[in-house]
């Protein structure tokens, strides 16, 4: 299986830009989607193909990489940002990474 | 709209079988995949399974020997079932439909499953 790592946490400013990480034990291409999740609610899609902005999410988000090394930036950081962040690929069977925990200073 | 919904006992035994229900609606099963996937309270993502449009089916190979997926299409069903149900098998189980590039675009709500006796 493709295991995909992300940095479990991190604590950002309101205003400032963020950038989340996600590296893959195998190349996945441009496979790499990426979601949120506040508690108790299900996974919304931010980015899908690395780098296309899922439609009706806002244009502060973006994705970029390709490969096994890929980004979700979100510039400016808002206060309604606060969640867990996961990646996934799709190139093998489906597989996430752990989530990286978004918190506002 | 596109809209998924899980139903589930909500408890089950140990050793038991779960059988999760995804009932769709806004779109054909014959016309788009879906996929089951689960998460432990406080913990990560794990995909399940898939059954495809065409009928064909593929399963996490860590499970696969637990499980079944199918589907009832005049009813827009698919049919989740695992065997030999673990306290490890906690989780809130999601159906999801994927979209562009196979990423889940559409999400069900969730059925929160507990094993315990």
């Amino acid at each position: 299986d493709t295991v995909l790592t992300q940095s479990p946490a991190l604590a950002v400013s309101p205003g400032e830009r963020v950038t989340i990480s996600c590296r893959a034990s195998e190349s996945v291409s441009t496979g790499m989607h990426w979601y949120q999740q506040k508690p108790g609610q299900q996974p919304k899609l931010l980015i899908y193909g690395a780098s296309n902005l899922e439609s009706g999410v806002p244009a502060r988000f973006s994705g970029s990489g390709s490969g096994t090394d890929f980004t979700l930036t979100i510039d400016p950081v808002e206060a309604d940002d606060t969640a867990t962040y996961f990646c996934q690929q799709s190139w093998n069977d489906p597989t996430f990474g752990g989530g990286t925990k978004l918190e506002l200073k | 709209q596109v809209q998924l919904k899980e139903s589930g006992p909500g408890l089950v035994q140990p050793s038991r079988t779960l059988s999760l229900t995804c009932t769709v609606s806004g779109f054909s099963l014959t016309s788009y995949g879906v996929s089951w996937v689960r998460q432990p309270p406080g913990k990560g993502l794990e995909w399940i399974a898939a059954i495809w449009s065409g009928g064909s089916t593929d399963y996490n190979s860590a499970l696969k020997s637990r499980l079944s997926i199918s589907r009832d299409t005049s009813k827009s069903q698919v049919l989740l079932k695992m065997n030999s149900l673990q306290t490890e098998d906690t989780a809130m189980y999601f159906c999801a439909r994927p979209d562009n590039n196979y990423a889940f675009a559409y999400w069900g709500q969730g059925t929160l499953v507990t094993v315990s006796s």
